[in-house]
């Protein structure tokens, strides 16, 4: 089976950078995806990895490493409006195409 | 583009009923998702469709569970003789096979379930 760890809780200062981490357990896997979600909303997708490496899309950074079976999102200049939940999610592997997810980061926001 | 659509938004049902949930994907999409997820855990993969075709089935989808994409557009899935556990949040994706970008799902709004 697959299985991913992130923290449960997330607190950071309006303007400031965060990161939130992923670990995995995988046989194998296509991708790492990460979905922003809302209290009260649906998924929107933020980010993929398909390679190790960065990929920067505006305010939002992801990261891979296979060999680590790590990943993060790195989130930058926060807004109040960030404060929501983020879920790494593994796509595929196993002979499945649907996504895996941890059970996310709650982030908070101070001002 | 209207994005994905799910009926209805909220659910209440006896334990014992039977309910269906209809979702309608972003129409050129040919690959449709159902999830459900419970307060504080991120959603679990249920099951998806390629066109009318369904392709997997996960093990957490008990027998009293069904989904159908008859014509390879909408989709509904159905909960049999429900039970307290099944109260949750039922969430439906899509996204197009052909697609560069098909690592990306489309999530709809989700039928929040809740089984007295």
């Amino acid at each position: 089976g697959q299985s991913l760890e992130q923290p449960s809780e997330v607190t950071a200062v309006e303007g400031a950078i965060v990161q939130i981490n992923c670990t995995y357990q995988t046989s194998g896997f296509y991708g790492l995806s990460w979905y922003q979600q809302h209290d009260g909303g649906a998924p929107t997708f933020l980010s993929y990895n398909a390679l190790d490496g960065l990929e920067e899309t505006g305010r939002f950074s992801s990261f891979l490493s296979r060999s680590d079976s790590y990943g993060y999102l790195l989130l930058q200049e926060l807004q109040m409006k960030d404060s929501a939940s983020y879920f790494c999610a593994l796509l595929g592997g196993g002979g499945a195409d649907g996504l895996t997810f941890g059970k996310g980061t709650h982030l908070i926001i101070q001002p | 583009d209207t994005g994905v659509s799910q009926d209805p938004r909220h659910k209440i049902t006896k334990r014992g009923q039977n309910v269906t949930f209809r979702c309608d994907p972003i129409s050129e999409h040919n690959r449709l998702y159902w999830y459900r997820q419970t307060l504080g855990q991120g959603p679990e993969f249920l099951t998806y469709f390629q066109n009318e075709a369904q392709l997997e089935k996960s093990r957490l989808l008990s027998d009293r569970f069904s989904a159908e994409r008859p014509k390879g557009s909408f989709s509904t899935l159905e909960i049999q003789r429900t039970e307290q556990g099944d109260s949750a949040m039922y969430l439906c994706a899509s996204n197009e096979l052909d697609s560069t970008i098909v690592h990306e799902q489309f999530f709809g709004p989700g039928t929040r379930l809740t089984v007295l």
